[in-house]
Protein backbone atom coordinates (compact mmCIF):
# COMPACT_ATOMS: atom_id res chain seq x y z
CA UNK A 1 0.00 0.00 0.00
CA UNK A 2 1.04 3.68 0.06
CA UNK A 3 1.24 5.92 3.24
CA UNK A 4 1.84 9.61 2.57
CA UNK A 5 3.28 12.31 4.82
CA UNK A 6 2.52 16.08 4.92
CA UNK A 7 2.51 18.94 8.00
CA UNK A 8 -1.02 19.45 9.21
CA UNK A 9 -0.55 23.05 9.06
CA UNK A 10 1.45 26.33 7.79
CA UNK A 11 1.06 29.92 8.51
CA UNK A 12 2.05 32.59 6.34
CA UNK A 13 1.63 36.54 5.34
CA UNK A 14 1.13 37.48 1.95
CA UNK A 15 3.80 37.93 -0.28
CA UNK A 16 5.81 35.13 1.62
CA UNK A 17 7.21 31.96 0.62
CA UNK A 18 5.80 28.48 1.71
CA UNK A 19 6.94 25.13 1.37
CA UNK A 20 4.97 22.06 1.69
CA UNK A 21 6.63 18.63 2.20
CA UNK A 22 5.34 15.33 1.18
CA UNK A 23 6.86 12.11 2.02
CA UNK A 24 5.76 8.21 0.79
CA UNK A 25 6.23 4.92 1.35
CA UNK A 26 4.63 2.97 -2.01
CA UNK A 27 5.37 -0.16 -2.76
CA UNK A 28 6.29 1.28 -6.34
CA UNK A 29 6.21 4.77 -7.34
CA UNK A 30 5.21 5.88 -10.35
CA UNK A 31 4.29 9.89 -9.71
CA UNK A 32 3.28 12.48 -7.60
CA UNK A 33 0.93 14.81 -7.82
CA UNK A 34 -0.28 18.28 -5.59
CA UNK A 35 -3.67 19.09 -5.61
CA UNK A 36 -5.60 22.19 -4.25
CA UNK A 37 -8.71 22.36 -2.20
CA UNK A 38 -10.90 25.50 -1.24
CA UNK A 39 -12.66 25.04 1.53
CA UNK A 40 -16.24 23.09 0.90
CA UNK A 41 -14.73 23.33 -3.16
CA UNK A 42 -13.40 20.44 -5.01
CA UNK A 43 -9.81 19.61 -5.42
CA UNK A 44 -8.55 20.94 -8.33
CA UNK A 45 -4.80 19.17 -10.11
CA UNK A 46 -1.93 21.37 -9.46
CA UNK A 47 1.12 19.62 -10.52
CA UNK A 48 2.69 16.19 -11.59
CA UNK A 49 6.00 15.24 -10.81
CA UNK A 50 6.98 12.41 -12.89
CA UNK A 51 10.86 12.13 -12.80
CA UNK A 52 13.43 14.04 -10.31
CA UNK A 53 13.76 17.99 -10.27
CA UNK A 54 11.45 21.02 -10.15
CA UNK A 55 8.38 21.70 -12.36
CA UNK A 56 7.57 24.80 -12.26
CA UNK A 57 4.03 26.73 -12.87
CA UNK A 58 3.87 30.60 -12.47
CA UNK A 59 3.82 30.71 -8.71
CA UNK A 60 3.80 27.37 -7.80
CA UNK A 61 6.38 25.00 -8.25
CA UNK A 62 6.71 21.18 -7.54
CA UNK A 63 10.05 19.18 -6.82
CA UNK A 64 10.66 15.42 -6.61
CA UNK A 65 13.73 13.52 -5.34
CA UNK A 66 12.44 9.51 -5.93
CA UNK A 67 15.49 8.17 -4.04
CA UNK A 68 14.65 10.16 -1.19
CA UNK A 69 10.89 9.11 -1.19
CA UNK A 70 10.16 13.26 -1.26
CA UNK A 71 8.78 16.11 -3.02
CA UNK A 72 7.24 19.75 -2.18
CA UNK A 73 4.96 22.14 -3.09
CA UNK A 74 6.55 25.67 -3.47
CA UNK A 75 4.09 28.46 -3.37
CA UNK A 76 5.59 31.99 -3.68
CA UNK A 77 4.07 35.84 -3.57
CA UNK A 78 1.37 34.23 -1.22
CA UNK A 79 -1.92 35.78 -2.29
CA UNK A 80 -5.12 35.81 0.45
CA UNK A 81 -7.01 33.51 -2.36
CA UNK A 82 -4.15 30.77 -1.80
CA UNK A 83 -5.54 29.96 1.74
CA UNK A 84 -6.92 26.54 1.01
CA UNK A 85 -5.73 22.77 1.83
CA UNK A 86 -2.75 21.01 -0.72
CA UNK A 87 -2.69 17.36 -0.84
CA UNK A 88 0.08 14.74 -2.33
CA UNK A 89 -1.05 12.12 -4.46
CA UNK A 90 0.81 8.96 -5.92
CA UNK A 91 0.20 6.26 -7.87
CA UNK A 92 1.64 2.86 -7.04
CA UNK A 93 2.38 1.14 -10.23
CA UNK A 94 1.96 2.04 -13.65
CA UNK A 95 -0.92 -0.22 -13.99
CA UNK A 96 -2.54 1.02 -10.94
CA UNK A 97 -4.31 3.95 -11.81
CA UNK A 98 -5.78 4.29 -8.07
CA UNK A 99 -4.47 7.87 -6.68
CA UNK A 100 -3.50 7.79 -3.00
CA UNK A 101 -4.19 10.93 -1.38
CA UNK A 102 -2.10 12.52 1.82
CA UNK A 103 -4.00 14.10 4.93
CA UNK A 104 -3.76 17.62 3.83
CA UNK A 105 -1.69 20.60 4.75
CA UNK A 106 -4.20 23.80 5.66
CA UNK A 107 -1.95 26.64 4.31
CA UNK A 108 -3.49 30.09 5.81
CA UNK A 109 -2.26 33.71 4.10
CA UNK A 110 -2.93 36.36 6.53
CA UNK A 111 -2.72 40.19 5.64
CA UNK B 1 -17.21 22.24 -21.36
CA UNK B 2 -19.09 20.99 -18.60
CA UNK B 3 -17.03 19.84 -15.31
CA UNK B 4 -18.16 16.53 -13.30
CA UNK B 5 -21.60 16.69 -12.24
CA UNK B 6 -22.65 15.21 -8.78
CA UNK B 7 -26.22 14.58 -7.17
CA UNK B 8 -27.57 15.29 -4.84
CA UNK B 9 -25.06 18.20 -3.45
CA UNK B 10 -26.64 16.95 -0.02
CA UNK B 11 -28.42 14.33 1.47
CA UNK B 12 -29.42 13.74 5.18
CA UNK B 13 -30.94 10.12 5.44
CA UNK B 14 -32.18 7.84 8.38
CA UNK B 15 -29.85 5.42 9.99
CA UNK B 16 -30.69 2.25 8.13
CA UNK B 17 -31.88 4.03 5.02
CA UNK B 18 -30.21 3.44 1.96
CA UNK B 19 -28.67 5.79 -0.19
CA UNK B 20 -28.28 6.11 -4.20
CA UNK B 21 -25.89 8.92 -5.05
CA UNK B 22 -25.01 9.84 -8.73
CA UNK B 23 -21.96 11.29 -11.10
CA UNK B 24 -21.36 12.29 -14.61
CA UNK B 25 -18.16 12.70 -15.62
CA UNK B 26 -17.14 15.02 -18.57
CA UNK B 27 -17.69 13.84 -21.83
CA UNK B 28 -15.09 11.36 -23.19
CA UNK B 29 -13.13 10.53 -19.71
CA UNK B 30 -12.73 6.51 -19.72
CA UNK B 31 -11.90 6.54 -15.67
CA UNK B 32 -13.84 7.35 -13.26
CA UNK B 33 -13.35 7.58 -9.33
CA UNK B 34 -15.44 7.66 -5.92
CA UNK B 35 -13.51 8.91 -2.82
CA UNK B 36 -14.57 9.62 0.72
CA UNK B 37 -13.58 12.60 2.16
CA UNK B 38 -14.46 12.97 6.19
CA UNK B 39 -14.65 16.58 7.72
CA UNK B 40 -11.22 17.83 7.70
CA UNK B 41 -8.99 15.07 6.39
CA UNK B 42 -7.93 13.39 3.41
CA UNK B 43 -9.38 11.69 0.48
CA UNK B 44 -9.96 7.71 0.96
CA UNK B 45 -9.87 5.97 -2.32
CA UNK B 46 -12.96 3.91 -2.34
CA UNK B 47 -13.69 2.45 -6.67
CA UNK B 48 -12.00 3.19 -9.58
CA UNK B 49 -13.16 2.08 -13.09
CA UNK B 50 -11.47 2.31 -16.72
CA UNK B 51 -13.30 1.84 -19.85
CA UNK B 52 -14.41 -2.29 -19.85
CA UNK B 53 -11.93 -3.57 -17.16
CA UNK B 54 -13.44 -4.60 -13.95
CA UNK B 55 -13.41 -1.65 -11.56
CA UNK B 56 -11.03 -1.75 -8.66
CA UNK B 57 -12.90 -1.79 -5.50
CA UNK B 58 -10.19 -2.61 -3.29
CA UNK B 59 -11.31 0.70 -1.52
CA UNK B 60 -14.35 -0.16 -0.61
CA UNK B 61 -14.75 0.08 3.51
CA UNK B 62 -17.57 -2.68 3.29
CA UNK B 63 -19.95 -4.94 1.55
CA UNK B 64 -22.50 -2.17 1.80
CA UNK B 65 -21.35 -0.22 -0.15
CA UNK B 66 -21.13 -0.57 -4.14
CA UNK B 67 -20.84 1.21 -7.21
CA UNK B 68 -21.82 0.91 -10.96
CA UNK B 69 -21.14 2.43 -14.04
CA UNK B 70 -22.46 2.28 -17.54
CA UNK B 71 -20.25 2.43 -20.13
CA UNK B 72 -17.99 5.47 -20.06
CA UNK B 73 -20.90 7.29 -18.61
CA UNK B 74 -22.79 7.85 -15.47
CA UNK B 75 -21.86 6.22 -12.07
CA UNK B 76 -23.70 5.24 -8.80
CA UNK B 77 -22.47 4.89 -5.66
CA UNK B 78 -24.97 2.82 -3.67
CA UNK B 79 -24.50 2.55 0.31
CA UNK B 80 -27.16 0.16 1.66
CA UNK B 81 -28.44 0.69 5.76
CA UNK B 82 -26.17 3.53 6.20
CA UNK B 83 -24.72 4.12 9.62
CA UNK B 84 -23.16 7.32 11.43
CA UNK B 85 -20.37 6.74 10.19
CA UNK B 86 -20.71 6.76 6.94
CA UNK B 87 -21.17 10.77 7.11
CA UNK B 88 -18.64 12.54 4.77
CA UNK B 89 -18.70 14.19 1.50
CA UNK B 90 -18.70 11.91 -1.36
CA UNK B 91 -16.42 12.49 -4.16
CA UNK B 92 -16.80 11.68 -7.69
CA UNK B 93 -13.56 12.13 -10.43
CA UNK B 94 -13.01 11.59 -13.99
CA UNK B 95 -9.77 11.64 -15.67
CA UNK B 96 -8.91 11.30 -19.55
CA UNK B 97 -7.39 7.79 -20.43
CA UNK B 98 -6.27 7.48 -16.55
CA UNK B 99 -2.97 7.35 -17.64
CA UNK B 100 -0.07 8.17 -15.03
CA UNK B 101 0.01 11.56 -15.22
CA UNK B 102 -3.72 12.32 -16.23
CA UNK B 103 -5.46 14.72 -13.35
CA UNK B 104 -8.20 13.85 -11.67
CA UNK B 105 -11.19 16.52 -12.31
CA UNK B 106 -13.52 16.26 -9.73
CA UNK B 107 -17.35 17.18 -8.93
CA UNK B 108 -18.33 19.54 -6.05
CA UNK B 109 -19.26 15.94 -4.07
CA UNK B 110 -22.25 15.19 -1.98
CA UNK B 111 -22.52 15.81 1.64
CA UNK B 112 -24.29 12.82 3.13
CA UNK B 113 -25.55 13.27 6.17
CA UNK B 114 -26.75 10.14 8.47
CA UNK B 115 -29.05 10.88 11.51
Amino acid sequence: GQSLEQPSEVTAVEGAIVQINCTYQTSGFYGLSWYQQHDGGAPTFLSYNGLDGLEETGRFSSFLSRSDSYGYLLLQELQMKDSASYFCAVRGRSNDYKLSFGAGTTVTVRA
Amino acid sequence: GAGVSQSPSNKVTEKGKDVELRCDPISGHTALYWYRQRLGQGLEFLIYFQGNSAPDKSGLPSDRFSAERTGESVSTLTIQRTQQEDSAVYLCASSFQGTQNSPLHFGNGTRLTVT
